[in-house]
């Protein structure tokens, strides 16, 4: 099974700062994998997938990176409502997930 | 409104059953595989399990090896429906249960998840 490390567990910012999120996979995964958003009490939603590719309707402050096997998502200018906890996925072996970057704001 | 609603949560005692119902509504969901993903309390989501888009065909419906042949999932889709039937239930399957969508750009599937439900708990205790 793949596992995805996610750092930091806790990230804590201002309004205005850039966040910088990773996850690291146990092995090589090309660039198929991607994030979620996911606020107290709600579902997960998906932000980016497949390393850089936004889903339809997520904002341009949300992008994702990656360089083998450790990938980056990056809010570039944070806002309020983007306090929520984080996931990575893959999809290069069955689904896995990470266990998680709590981004307080 | 494009939607899933899960059902059919709640307490059960171990070594019980339960069956999960989700409803689909706002698009073709034939046209979708579907998953139930869990999620226990402080927990990141974990795959439980995938059904094909027809409801005779096996090929594509697959479970999580912690399963363990304890789960079935299927569908209706003249009811836009999908169910997950457990059984020897244990005290680490509590968890809140999400139906979810295959993500499917340009009518590929590619093992994402685009559309979740609220969930439903189930919880497996005496």
């Amino acid at each position: 099974e793949i596992v995805l490390t996610q750092s930091p567990a806790t990230l804590s910012l201002s309004p205005g700062e850039r966040a910088t999120l990773s996850c690291r996979a146990s092995q090589g995964v090309v660039s198929y994998l991607g994030w979620y958003q996911q606020k107290p009490g709600q579902a997960p939603r998906l932000l980016i997938y497949d390393a850089s590719n936004r889903a339809t309707g997520i904002p341009p402050r949300f992008s994702g990176s990656w360089s083998g096997t450790d990938f980056t998502l990056t809010i570039s200018s944070l806002e309020p409502e983007d306090s929520a906890v984080y996931y990575c996925q893959q999809r290069y072996a069955w689904y896995t997930f990470g266990q998680g970057t709590k981004l307080e704001i | 409104e494009v939607q899933l609603v899960e059902s059919g949560g709640g307490l059960v005692q171990p070594g019980g059953s339960l069956r999960l119902s989700c409803a689909a509504s706002g698009f073709a969901f034939s046209s979708y595989l579907m998953h139930w993903v869990r999620q226990a309390p402080g927990k990141g989501p974990v795959w439980v399990s995938r059904v094909s888009r027809s409801e005779t065909d096996v090929s594509n419906t697959a479970y999580a090896g912690f399963v363990e042949g304890r789960f079935t999932t299927s569908r209706d889709n003249a009811k836009d429906t999908v169910y997950l039937q457990m059984s020897s239930l244990r005290a680490e399957d509590t968890a809140v249960y999400y139906c979810a969508r295959e993500f499917s750009p340009f009518s590929t599937p590619i093992r994402y998840f685009d559309l979740w439900g609220r969930g439903t708990l189930v919880t497996v205790s005496s």
